[in-house]
């Protein structure tokens, strides 16, 4: 029971590649969120989805596509990086509205 | 909207003492959800305590308990018997109403770093 993983754990980009990283999780929850982690300051909402196949924006979407083609996974794609998406990066899952289990996070740094 | 404050950038305690973390919340919900989590240097966020806003009792988990006095909007992590490996950053976090529109998504402070000293 590996609870919720990322794929890559750290990332160097240059300004305006893409790349897409990959949140799995196998605990069957409905649930699943990504947020970023910037120096300072909490987590911020990115997208989420309540379920496979929906997704919906979150506090700080712009920048950023996802997607739940299966429950387990939640993917966030980044089309054209910018420097200002250097970030640290979380999956969290949760059994519907219940406490949220993260993933260890993806250093993303875009130069 | 819902905001979390976390008034101390850092706390020291030292070994074996205990030591509460301040968090204080503003939401319009009439229900609602708070968490703790903790960050260690490692970076992962871990799920320590939670709290709902309808419980009688404060919450508690070993050394961990929760200081909720929802008149003042207030949610304090209490960490009791402080050691070494408690170090690491806390963050309060709060989530909306049960089967609401807020599908669990969760308000974080910015968080509080801990120092304990042997």
């Amino acid at each position: 029971n590996a609870g919720v993983t990322q794929t890559p754990k750290f990332r160097v980009l240059k300004t305006g590649q893409s790349m897409t990283l990959l949140c799995a999780q196998d605990m069957n929850h409905e649930y699943m969120y990504w947020y970023r982690q910037d120096p300072g300051m909490g987590l911020r909402l990115i997208h989420y989805s309540v379920g496979e196949g929906t997704t919906a924006k979150g506090e700080v979407p712009d920048g950023y596509n996802v997607s739940r083609l299966k429950k387990q996974n939640f993917l966030l794609g980044l089309e054209s990086a910018a420097p200002s998406q250097t970030s640290v990066y979380f999956c969290a899952s949760s059994r519907y509205q219940e406490t949220q289990y993260f993933g260890p996070g993806t250093r993303l740094l875009v130069l | 909207a819902q905001k979390i404050t976390q008034t101390q950038p850092g706390m020291f305690v030292q070994e074996k003492e205990a030591v509460t973390l301040d968090c204080t919340y503003d939401t319009s919900d009439p229900s609602y959800g708070l968490f703790w989590y903790k960050q260690p240097s490692s970076g992962e966020m871990i799920f320590l305590i939670y709290q709902g806003s309808y419980d009688q009792q404060n919450a508690t988990e070993g050394r961990y308990s929760l200081n909720f006095q929802k008149a003042r909007k207030s949610a304090n992590l209490v960490i009791s018997a402080s050691q070494l490996g408690d170090s690491a950053m806390y963050f309060c976090a709060m989530r909306g109403s049960l089967g609401g529109t807020s599908y669990g998504k969760l308000t974080f402070g910015q968080g509080t770093i801990l120092t304990v000293h042997p």
